[in-house]
């Protein structure tokens, strides 16, 4: 396991189209964070699982976004009816949980909605 | 709201200098403080963090110093070389990290030779 993988890597849609993304985290790490970053921002936080069970979504997430976590395993991010202004950088990340354990993230998955 | 306030927006050092990146946070529930570094292209990196506890820790040629009466902490980076030019995040959370991360908004770090 090298880390956390992100598909795709880059996706370009047309506004109103749907778009999913998938995470595989680390396989040990039972939290799983989803973030989003635009240009010369930090990630801002979306949601975050512990094993399948969604724990809390950002006021951030539109009823748009859906994310799911089967099986405590990969996760993915669905967004629908896509706008302009959800073009970002969706980054996936992983942790161990407990005390002091930092994230792994992603390289994200780049959006472009044209 | 943002409760993770990072400065500067950014900065250039020549070769070997020591840049220093300062963050002030709001919430006093915060009880961890990472440091991520990011490549273009790519993902933050975990690169260090501290916890309220202590007033500074040292890893490698990074060190973080946290003053919590002023809710504030900062990053050093000795004997910087240009292969640490990047964009470097502060963070905060509480649940010593088990909760969501709260970001800074990053500062351009360009070391030149």
């Amino acid at each position: 396991d090298t880390g956390v993988s992100q598909n795709p890597r880059h996706k370009i849609t047309k506004r109103g189209q749907n778009v999913t993304f998938r995470c595989d985290p680390i396989s040990e790490h039972n939290r799983l964070y989803w973030y989003r970053q635009t240009l010369g921002q930090g990630p801002e936080f979306l949601t975050y699982f512990q094993n399948e069970a969604q724990l809390e979504k950002s006021r951030l997430l539109s009823d748009r976004f859906s994310a799911e976590r089967p099986k405590g395993s990969f996760s993915t991010l669905e967004i629908q009816r896509t706008e302009q202004g959800d073009s970002a950088m969706y980054l996936c990340a992983s942790s161990q949980g407990g005390a002091n354990y930092g994230y792994t993230f992603g390289s994200g998955t780049r959006l472009t909605v044209v | 709201q943002q409760q993770v306030k990072q400065s500067p927006q950014s900065l250039i050092v020549q070769k070997g200098g020591i840049p220093i990146i300062n963050c002030a946070y709001e919430n006093t529930a915060f009880d961890y403080f990472p440091w991520y570094q990011q490549f273009p292209g790519k993902g933050p990196a975990l690169l260090i963090a501290i916890r309220p506890d202590v007033s500074e820790k040292k890893e490698g040629r990074f060190t973080i110093s946290f003053n919590k009466s002023a809710k504030q902490f900062s990053l050093h980076i000795m004997d910087s070389q240009p292969g640490d030019s990047a964009t470097y995040f502060c963070a905060a959370s509480r649940g010593f990290g088990n909760e969501k991360l709260t970001f800074g908004t990053g500062t351009r770090l360009t070391i030149i030779p």
